[in-house]
């Protein structure tokens, strides 16, 4: 089945560093691609849509300035969580499609811990 | 309203028993994709089976099934012969058009434990 890798899996940061989390789709191109957060034993939260060549759509109440979202090629996308705060702690997964096939793969996540 | 309602928080269920997980939708879009993962304690998000909201017929996949009753907006998960590997969390999540731009959403999750 296709393959979408996060990496870092886990990164410690001092507070005001940012940190950059990388999703790929493996063995296909991904024209869209999505951003989660996940709180400890929270559901998924929709953080914002990564779109190929162009800006990313974000969900309400997510700091656009805080999160940078980059999409720069149709096999990655970036997120990037500027000046990073204790309060930015969490699990942040990606997932990507090979197209509206009914499939939605997710990687693996990254576990961000902001000191 | 929620868009996807998972009402058990948590279900215990003994080995080698069936289990059935609930999952109810609301949508007023007729093009729906339903979605179930499986997340174990390592975080990950595992694809367990699609229904789309077209499909004549209940999809299975090996141990999983979907019961998918449209009128009702439910899309149960059944899990046969549960195993303890089947200890996690589960959600269901709902995809819908958006502008072309396909948006998913999470239910809150129901926490599985299998009992030897």
């Amino acid at each position: 089945g296709a393959v979408v890798s996060q990496h870092p899996s886990r990164v410690i940061c001092k507070s005001g560093t940012s940190v950059k989390i990388e999703c790929r789709s493996l063995d296909f191109q991904a024209t869209t691609m999505f951003w989660y957060r996940q709180f400890p034993k929270k559901s998924l939260m929709l953080m914002a849509t990564s779109n190929e060549g162009s800006k990313a759509t974000y969900e309400q109440g997510v700091e656009k300035d805080k999160f940078l979202i980059n999409h720069a090629s149709l096999t990655l996308s970036t997120l990037t969580v500027t000046s990073a705060q204790p309060e930015d702690s969490s699990f942040y997964i990606c997932s990507a499609s090979p197209g509206f096939t009914g499939e939605l793969f997710f990687g693996e996540g990254s576990r961000l811990t902001v000191l | 309203a929620q868009k996807i309602t998972q009402t058990q928080p948590g279900m215990f269920v003994q080995e080698k028993e069936a289990v059935t997980l609930d999952c109810t939708y609301d949508t007023s879009d007729p093009s729906y994709g339903l979605f179930w993962y499986k997340q174990p304690s390592s975080g990950e998000m595992i694809f367990l089976i699609y229904q789309g909201s077209y499909d004549q017929q209940n999809a299975t996949e090996g141990r999983y099934s979907l019961n998918f009753q449209k009128a009702r907006k439910s899309a149960n998960l059944v899990i046969s012969a549960s195993q303890l590997g089947d200890s996690a969390m589960y959600f269901c999540a709902m995809r819908e058009p958006n502008f072309g731009n396909e948006k998913l959403t999470f239910g809150t999750g129901t926490r599985l434990t299998i009992i030897p």
